[in-house]
């Protein structure tokens, strides 16, 4: 069984600011890691990936993340946060060799002007 | 990236009527599509896995006779929400894995039954 926790439903923090969302995950197996971004009653938006290699993955739109497979944790980052980052974001996991994918709960990241 | 289309993006439909829902891959083959709901701010919840020319597999708990599926072709999987009720209400997105790592989206289907 694979599981993804996102413990934080919500995220605030001010323009400018760096931005952290976190994740954590249970698999059985090597896990393939992912980020994905929602906007308001659209689809998901594909930000990053882990598959194997260096431990700190960047993405789209400045986003990156860093795979700590002692903490089995995969937290998004952002050094400087920007009012359009404003959404819903999944953390997500799958074995290698299945394409099922297991969210997380999702959290909503606000960034204040 | 891919390009997954969804269509329609909105649709509203009286209860017990049937609802098509169609999801194409534009630049790419897919031989196995996936379709998720999504309720009001939570998670996607994966239905079933639609395998091009053959019958598609459902998840636990997922009725196969109200949510009919099918893949006919390598770039259209259609998911059916059939005698439809306000229940049925949701937010459905498919999704294909076109390159073996990453998933890709459709743009969603807000389905309203009233």
């Amino acid at each position: 069984a694979q599981s993804v926790a996102q413990p934080e439903d919500q995220v605030n923090v001010a323009e400018g600011n760096p931005l952290t969302v976190k994740c954590t995950y249970s698999v059985s197996g090597n896990p393939y890691l992912f980020w994905y971004v929602q906007y308001p009653n659209r689809g998901l938006q594909f930000l990053l990936k882990y598959i194997t290699g260096d431990n700190l993955v960047k993405g789209s739109y400045g986003f990156e993340a860093e795979f700590n497979k002692s903490q089995t944790s995969f937290h998004l980052k952002k050094p400087s946060a920007l009012v359009s980052d404003s959404a819903l974001y999944f953390c997500a996991v799958r074995l290698s060799n299945d394409y099922k994918l297991s969210f997380g709960a999702g959290t909503t990241v606000t960034v204040r002007a | 990236g891919a390009v997954v289309s969804q269509h329609p993006s909105r649709v509203i439909c009286k209860s017990g009527t049937s609802v098509k829902i169609e999801c194409r891959s534009l630049d790419f083959q897919a031989t196995t599509m996936f379709w998720y709901r999504q309720f009001p701010k939570k998670s996607l919840m994966l239905m079933a896995t639609s395998n091009e020319g053959s019958k598609a597999t459902y998840e636990q708990g997922v009725e196969k006779d109200k949510f009919l599926i099918n893949h006919a072709s390598l770039t259209l999987s259609t998911l059916t929400v059939t005698s439809a009720h306000p229940e049925d209400s949701s937010f459905y997105i498919c999704s294909a894995i076109p390159g073996g790592t990453e998933a890709f989206f459709g743009q969603g289907t807000r389905l309203t039954v009233v």
